[in-house]
């Protein structure tokens, strides 16, 4: 089974800033298959990012996707006060998800 | 509008059964492959099983598998999910999504889950 890894497991930034989130995967993950998700509380998750890169539809341009292998990254560019919430990577050898990335407000 | 509903949840005792049901609305159900995800409370998200638009294919996860049977009504547009052997650790939320490509035969594999219920509690307490 492979186990994905993200981290820092909270990240806190202010409005405005850059946001890395790192997603590890134990066995490599083909970029085909690796998704990112941002869950606010008491809601469900939301897809951002497919296929490693690929912005689901209406998910804005600040959102990007990046990696290969077992290493993959969402950059948040300029951070809005919406945007603080829980993200989720997920590869799809076996669905896994990461045990996902709090950001907090700083 | 594509929309997901989820219902069936509630309290249960160790040991019991329950069934969930997640009706679909807005788009070709027939045509998607359909999972469960669930999230205890405070705790991230684990996906629990798949099942292929014709129901040819299920995958579980370990932690359900024996227990836990996925089935779908295309013609009802509906996906369920059979609990039984019910433990206090599978109290969470339970979300039905769906897959965001069209199921595209026994090749096919998913790799995203695009659409997303609003979960339905299931608690298990004596």
């Amino acid at each position: 089974e492979i186990v994905l890894t993200q981290s820092p497991g909270t990240l806190s930034l202010s409005p405005g800033e850059r946001a890395t989130l790192s997603c590890r995967a134990s066995q490599s993950v083909s970029s085909s298959y690796l998704a990112w998700y941002q869950q606010k509380p008491g809601q469900a998750p939301r897809l951002l990012i497919y296929g490693a890169s690929s912005r689901a539809t209406g998910i804005p341009d600040r959102f990007s996707g990046s990696g290969s292998g077992t290493e993959f990254t969402l950059t948040i560019s300029r951070l809005e006060p919406e945007d603080f919430a829980v993200y989720y990577c997920q590869q799809f050898s076996g669905y896994t998800f990461g045990q996902g990335t709090k950001l907090e407000i700083k | 509008e594509v929309q997901l509903v989820e219902s069936g949840g509630g309290l249960v005792q160790p040991g019991g059964s329950l069934r969930l049901s997640c009706a679909a609305s807005g788009f070709t159900f027939s045509s998607y492959s359909m999972n469960w995800v669930r999230q205890a409370p405070g705790k991230g998200l684990e996906w629990i099983s798949y099942i292929s638009a014709s129901s040819s294919t299920m995958y579980y996860a370990d932690s359900v598998k024996g227990r836990f049977t996925i089935s779908r009504e295309n013609a009802k547009n509906s996906l369920y999910l059979q609990m039984n052997s019910l433990r206090d650790e599978d109290t969470a939320v339970y979300y039905c999504a769906r897959d965001l490509l069209q199921y595209s035969g026994s090749y096919y594999r998913s790799n995203a889950f695009h659409i997303w219920g609003q979960g339905t509690m299931v608690t298990v307490s004596s």
